[in-house]
């Protein structure tokens, strides 16, 4: 398997933009997470997605922030408008079901590196 | 809820000496503890896990850690370093009954390995 597939890998754009950040989980896993990694906050849970469906989005900072799986084998996080304190590295992450794996492995992607200018 | 505390945000060592890496948590309930190590511009990668069993885990690169219940932590330690080690280490923790794969993180601690 290739992994956690992660897009763009690294994304300049000026404040006010759109930004997609794209994500294709482990084939067969059945979680997927989004996550955000600052120097000063470490890394946070934004939201994750059970077979697809949203199930705990509390750590989404504000209403620019969304994210979709509408496929085992898609999800995007999306941020409109950006802004500067969004720059930050995003990772997605999939594991498969506890039932089956006997524990929540996670598996990372690279990351995607955001610059907000 | 739970929540992990990593003591020390940096850590240099010299090549071939021992590291310890330490890291505690808090929980009202049992869970299960990890170990991810973040190379420089790459993504996390599972380094050990401890679910139940033996308190000593050994993991990937010679690593290995202890999980002890009663001062409630999981320090992570290897007897002789590389140059190839430096990078982030991430202490984590999930609840073992809850619903779901959620993942807490500590803050991370730097490892920067001297020749």
């Amino acid at each position: 398997d290739a992994g956690v597939i992660q897009s763009p890998r690294h994304e300049v754009t000026e404040m006010g933009q759109e930004v997609t950040l794209r994500c294709k989980p482990i084939s067969g896993h059945d979680y997927l997470f989004w996550y955000r990694q600052t120097m000063m906050r470490g890394l946070e849970l934004l939201i994750y997605f059970n077979n697809n469906v949203p199930i705990d989005d509390s750590g989404m900072p504000e209403d620019r922030f969304s994210a979709k799986m509408p496929n085992a084998s898609f999800s995007t996080l999306k941020i409109q408008p950006s802004e500067p304190r969004d720059s930050a590295v995003y990772f997605c992450a999939s594991s498969p079901d506890r039932a089956r794996s006997g524990a929540n492995v996670l598996t990372f992607g690279a990351g995607s590196r955001l610059t907000v200018l | 809820a739970q929540s992990v505390t990593q003591l020390d945000s940096q850590v240099p060592v010299f090549e071939e000496a021992p590291v310890e890496l330490r890291c505690n948590y808090s929980s009202s309930v049992s869970v299960y503890l990890f170990w991810y190590v973040q190379y420089p511009n790459q993504g996390l990668q599972l380094l050990l896990k401890y679910l139940s069993g033996s308190t000593l885990v050994k993991g990937i690169n010679g690593f290995e850690a202890e999980f002890n219940k009663s001062q409630t932590s999981f320090h992570l330690r290897k007897p002789s370093v590389h140059i190839s080690d430096t990078a982030e280490y991430f202490c984590a923790v999930s609840m073992i009954k809850a619903a779901g794969n959620k993942l807490t993180f500590g803050g991370g601690t730097r490892v920067l390995v001297k020749p």
